[in-house]
């Protein structure tokens, strides 16, 4: 079965300051990836989907952006963060067929 | 636009309780529906997951119920034990579209006491 790895698991970052967030995935080739944010208390918001190397969909307008570099590999990425931008970032990804989803543990970032 | 809501946001029960918690979400042509737990500061871990055509799941002691005419599931724990407390999320995705865009509910938080 696959399985996501997410990193750095917690971030602390001062306002403008750049992001970098990276989510691999095993154990699966060409998946469609996704980042998802949850905010406090709150369901998850689906931010960006990829479906190959170079591929990305946005769902909603915002200071982020995304990058595939390689076939299991999904970067979050930002030049210059807003308080706005924490909460709790997480990568998902469908098993083909069925689509259930899974998920990776999670990037915490907190801007100050 | 799909919206799912999840009541009761928060349920606080004794152990050995059996109980139900509620999904409802407004477009019913849903492709699949997918029950997940949250531990605090985790990610999510997948329970079950309910293909459009299908009407239940059952593991273990949980069991969920769609019906999509009505736009409502349920997942049913039995036995309540304190290991079951968690956040509980639902999540639809729409047939046609990318296997992975679902929409969240904010989730019920349940509190098993021993």
């Amino acid at each position: 079965s696959q399985t996501i790895h997410q990193w750095p698991a917690t971030l602390v970052q001062p306002v403008g300051s750049p992001l970098s967030l990276e989510c691999t995935v095993e154990g699966t080739s060409n998946p469609n990836l996704y980042w998802y944010r949850q905010a406090a208390g709150r369901g998850l918001q689906l931010l960006f989907y990829s479906v190959g190397i170079g591929q990305i969909s946005s769902e909603v307008p915002q200071n982020l952006s995304a990058s595939r570099p390689q076939d299991r590999q999904f970067i979050l990425s930002s030049k210059k963060l807003l308080l706005s931008d924490s909460g709790f970032y997480l990568c998902a990804c469908p098993l083909t067929g069925s689509g259930e989803l899974f998920f990776g543990e999670g990037s915490r970032l907190t801007v100050l | 636009k799909q919206e799912v809501t999840q009541i009761p946001a928060a349920l606080s029960v004794p152990e050995g309780e059996n109980l139900v918690l509620n999904c409802s979400f407004t477009d019913s042509a849903i492709y699949n529906l997918q029950w997940f737990r949250q531990d605090p500061g985790k990610g999510l871990t997948s329970l079950l997951l309910i293909q459009s055509s299908q009407r239940e799941q059952t593991s273990g002691r949980l069991n969920a119920s769609l019906d999509k005419s009505s736009g409502r599931s349920t997942l049913y724990i039995a036995a309540s034990q304190p290991g079951d407390s968690a956040t509980y999320l639902c999540a639809v995705s729409l047939p046609g579209t990318n296997a992975g865009k679902s929409t969240f509910g904010d989730g019920t938080t349940l509190t098993v006491k021993p």
